[in-house]
């Protein structure tokens, strides 16, 4: 399966800031995925991401607190803007291999 | 529309015990069924999957389910808990292709293992 690598692992960030999750896979895939996993919690589907095209959100997910990129076949980013403590969680990025999906390790992020 | 429940949110077994985590879908189309495992402080890990054909599948760290579909299930099972065993397993539902590959996951069932 594809190595799926995510930078920063955790970060504690002001509220009011922004900050980018970087995604970078060892092969090329069409479709990638942000996910969102709030303490606790199961996952949630932020958005699909597939490069050439925007971003198709989720509900209740929205471009302007969640821009994604999607530059080529093997990067994404994802921004969480205008952080507040709710927005505290795992954000994890995950790639499609045929009828799977594989995670990274997420990105654990702190808002005080 | 597909869905999943996980029966437990917490389990508790003795190491050497057997291991029997609670998944039940809901699914409209030919259900794929998978679970995954996260440790303390790191993403999910693929334990198993079932597509297609036999019923029983085999996963990594001696873990197994079956896929009943009279019963909507796909329990995963371990004959005997090992300390390292004791994480957050999360159950997921997705479908081939053509019905839209969406991935529905379980609440998720927190395993400890005791001494």
């Amino acid at each position: 399966s594809a190595v799926i690598s995510q930078k920063p692992s955790r970060d504690i960030c002001q509220r009011g800031t922004s900050l980018t999750i970087q995604c970078q896979v060892d092969s090329q895939v069409t479709m990638m995925f942000w996910y969102r996993q709030q303490p606790g919690q199961s996952l949630t589907l932020i958005a699909t991401a597939n490069q050439g095209s925007e971003a198709t959100y989720e509900s209740g997910f929205v471009i302007d607190k969640f821009p994604i990129s999607r530059p080529n076949l093997t990067f994404s980013t994802l921004t969480v803007s205008n952080m507040s403590p709710e927005d505290s969680s795992i954000y994890l990025c995950s790639v499609s291999e045929g009828n799977t999906i594989y995670f990274g390790e997420g990105s654990w992020l702190t808002v005080v | 529309a597909q869905s999943v429940t996980q029966l437990g949110s917490h389990v508790s077994v003795s190491e050497g015990a057997l291991v029997l985590l609670r998944c039940n879908y809901s699914s409209s189309v030919p259900p794929y069924l998978f679970w995954y495992v996260q440790y303390p402080n790191q993403g999910l890990q693929l334990l198993l999957k079932y597509t297609t054909g036999a019923t029983l599948v085999k996963g990594i760290n001696g873990f197994e389910a079956e896929f009943k579909k009279s019963e909507t299930s796909f329990h995963l099972t371990k004959p005997s808990a090992h300390m390292s065993d004791a994480a957050e397993y999360f159950c997921a539902v997705s479908a081939p292709r053509n019905y839209g590959q969406n991935f529905v996951f379980g609440p998720g069932t927190r395993l400890s293992v005791l001494p």
